[in-house]
């Protein structure tokens, strides 16, 4: 069935580092690839998202990256800041002719940025 | 712009009752999603409703069920609750057809005692 792996479960850095989150989708028709950012008692909030016929997008301090032939793909966020801590979780869906409608999402990885 | 926005936010309910989860989505939006976030468990995928119609549902008993009225605001039912209910209901919605970005509600929490 489909299935999204996520890693770490927990990450703590230093302000200023960098931090990575890893997933790993198992449904090779998936072409859309959103990263969700939900702060304690609150929404999940898209911060950014890729489809599948680019590698590569950067907003400001995060990137995403997907590698379609190992169905693999990665948030970046450089110069890390308190602010950034959270629960970020990588989603994978398919949207087409045949649109399923649903986000199959990772587990969720606990960022926490030290000061 | 008002965002998506769920009642009640929390809801105590006993074990065999019945509770009905409320969703407005964003104006213009047509689709909506319900999705459980059970501790430690992630976001599960529930319901789609678009246009009106029940376009998908996810790994869940028939006792969770919904429905999307002609003003695109949704309704999920869960019938028979179960202690393992307990989780938040978190709703969103997008434009629909092949839009893309889902924008989620803050949720309303649910215990079964």
């Amino acid at each position: 069935g489909e299935n999204v792996e996520q890693h770490p479960s927990t990450l703590s850095v230093q302000e200023g580092d960098s931090a990575v989150i890893k997933c790993t989708y198992s449904d090779s028709a998936s072409n859309y690839f959103p990263w969700y950012k939900q702060e304690l008692g609150k929404r999940p909030q898209l911060i950014i998202d890729i489809r599948s016929n680019v590698g590569e997008k950067k907003d400001q301090r995060i990137a995403v990256t997907l590698n379609k032939t190992a169905k693999h793909f990665s948030l970046h966020i450089t110069e890390t800041q308190p602010e950034d801590s959270a629960v970020y979780f990588c989603a994978a869906s398919y949207f087409g002719s045949s649109n399923t409608g649903k986000l199959i999402f990772g587990q969720g990885t606990t960022l926490q940025v030290k000061p | 712009e008002a965002g998506v926005t769920q009642s009640p936010t929390h809801l105590i309910k006993t074990r065999g009752q019945q509770a009905t989860l409320r969703c407005s989505p964003i104006s213009g939006h047509t689709s909506v999603y319900w999705y459980q976030q059970a501790l430690g468990l992630g976001l599960q995928f529930l319901l789609w409703y678009d246009e009106g119609e029940e376009r998908n549902r996810g790994n869940f008993p028939p006792r969770f069920s919904g429905r999307q009225f002609p003003n695109y605001s949704s309704e999920l039912n869960v019938n028979a609750l179960e202690l393992e209910d307990s989780a938040l209901y978190l709703c969103a919605s997008s434009l629909g057809g092949f839009n893309t970005e889902a924008f989620f509600g803050q949720g309303t929490r649910l215990t079964v005692v």
